[in-house]
């Protein structure tokens, strides 16, 4: 069975710190794809990136960068210098057209 | 701009009382999702459409139903409402080819208060 972790609930930064949120994944798939998505307050997720399970390529857009490695099963999520507007809950989900979301991480980024 | 649109935006309803929500889209995606969010949760899967196919997930009680007249509209349907059932109800869209994982859109959500 596909299962999402992301084991932190929540984390505070300031404005300008780096975070990482962290998400790992199990699934007995050979084929699979990866997740993040953002939840601001007003309720709408928002898809961040796709990545599939043959490209453990590094992806780097604006602040976010996201490090994928399928030894440790782990599909990482990097914002450097943070804004307060990346406040938000975040969601790393496993799945092809029906998704496994993890818990997800609340993200509070203080001024 | 094409979008997903879900009304009402809050809903209150007393326990037992049906209540319907409805989901609209304007990308002509074949597939149709509606999650469940409980606070500080992940978005949980009821239901989906593929198409005209209804897919149900296992453990989706039976006091949640959809309805999809056409490609635009869906419509979540909860025949008795109990307390437990007071969540954030997302309506999602994507489009399928068959060649890959499918990317979601959602709406803003329906909040649904049972009293």
């Amino acid at each position: 069975a596909q299962k999402v972790t992301q084991a932190q609930t929540e984390i505070s930064v300031v404005e300008k710190e780096d975070v990482t949120l962290d998400c790992v994944y199990e699934t007995r798939d050979t084929t699979y794809y990866l997740f993040w998505y953002k939840q601001p307050p007003s309720g709408e997720l928002v898809f961040l990136i796709r990545r599939n399970s043959f490209d453990e390529q590094n992806e780097i857009s604006g602040r976010y960068s996201w490090n994928f490695q399928k030894s440790t099963s782990s599909f990482n999520f990097t914002i450097t210098a943070s804004q307060v507007v990346d406040s938000a809950v975040y969601f790393c989900a496993s799945g092809t057209y029906k998704y496994i979301f993890g818990t997800g991480t609340r993200l509070k980024v203080l001024a | 701009d094409a979008m997903v649109i879900q009304n009402p935006r809050y809903q209150v309803t007393q326990f037992g009382k049906p209540v319907t929500l409805s989901c609209s889209q304007t990308l002509n995606h074949n597939v149709m999702y509606w999650y469940q969010q409980k606070s500080s949760q992940a978005p949980k899967l009821l239901f989906h459409y593929y198409d005209k196919d209804f897919n149900n997930e296992a453990d989706t009680p039976d006091n949640f139903q959809s309805r999809r007249p056409n490609t635009s509209f869906c419509f979540l349907d909860i025949r008795s409402p109990g307390l437990g059932d007071a969540a954030m109800y997302l309506c999602a869209t994507s489009v399928d080819r068959g060649n890959g994982a499918n990317v979601l859109t959602f709406g803003a959500g329906s909040r649904l208060t049972v009293l």
